[in-house]
């Protein structure tokens, strides 16, 4: 499909595993993004990369990896979950240049027990 | 660390009534944007200002950037069911190039039929 997809969509895992959230775009767009949106706190930016193989943290990168070997590709692992990880999590991306228009994924919403 | 604080968070009010919702912060910002939320889905972006004193209109939507772009409002007139969900305005800094944008908490908006 077209567009900026997210899996898994519902995630369920314990306090101390390994857990990755996938992130797919087609529009071959440069840069993209993860946020964690919880009650309270808005949107806060995790991780971003502005290319295949460079990525930056953002306002809230404790305890999350991202790696970007495809440009369509950015995955965020969470390498020891714990229960302030659970959150629902949004991918974007968006093209270089411009106003800096982002374009959000369904999100993933995960729960930590 | 909040920059962008919104008013008011929560809005219900009767369809055919005007509203206006207010993004505010002591930060100055290249360019904002403004988007709406529905339940379980993405944000998506409604409209982007990076001029100081622009005023942007979208069908009955008015957004308008503060002349000391540090703040913007969203005036909706005559609202319908339709517009129903959450407004999220989110600021890029002039220390980056559009690769950081910091959200607000939102304004969870509700149009009774």
């Amino acid at each position: 499909d077209a567009g900026i997809t997210q899996s898994p969509r519902y995630k369920i895992t314990e306090t101390g595993r390994q857990v990755t959230l996938m992130c797919h775009q087609t529009w071959s767009h440069s840069y993209m993004f993860w946020y964690r949106q919880d009650l309270g706190h808005g949107l806060r930016l995790i991780y971003y990369s502005a290319a295949a193989d460079i990525t930056d943290k953002g306002e809230v990168p404790d305890g999350y990896v991202v790696s970007r070997s495809k440009t369509e590709n950015f995955p965020l692992t969470l390498e020891s979950a714990t229960r302030s990880q659970t959150s629902v999590y949004f991918c974007a991306s968006r093209g270089s240049g411009g106003a800096y228009e982002q374009y959000f994924g369904p999100g993933t919403r995960l729960t930590v027990t | 660390t909040q920059l962008l604080e919104q008013s008011p968070q929560f809005l219900s009010i009767q369809e055919g009534e005007n509203l206006t919702v207010y993004c505010n912060s002591s930060s100055v910002f290249s360019s904002l944007q403004w988007y709406r939320q529905e339940p379980g889905e993405g944000p998506v972006l409604l409209v982007t200002v990076v001029t100081g004193g622009e005023v942007k209109k979208l069908k009955r939507l008015t957004f308008q950037f503060g002349d000391a772009r540090k703040d913007s409002s969203l005036h909706i007139t005559a609202a319908q069911p339709g517009d129903t969900g959450l407004y999220l305005c989110a600021g890029a800094g002039y220390e980056n190039t559009g690769n950081q944008f910091y959200f607000g908490t939102g304004t969870s908006l509700t149009v009774i039929p």
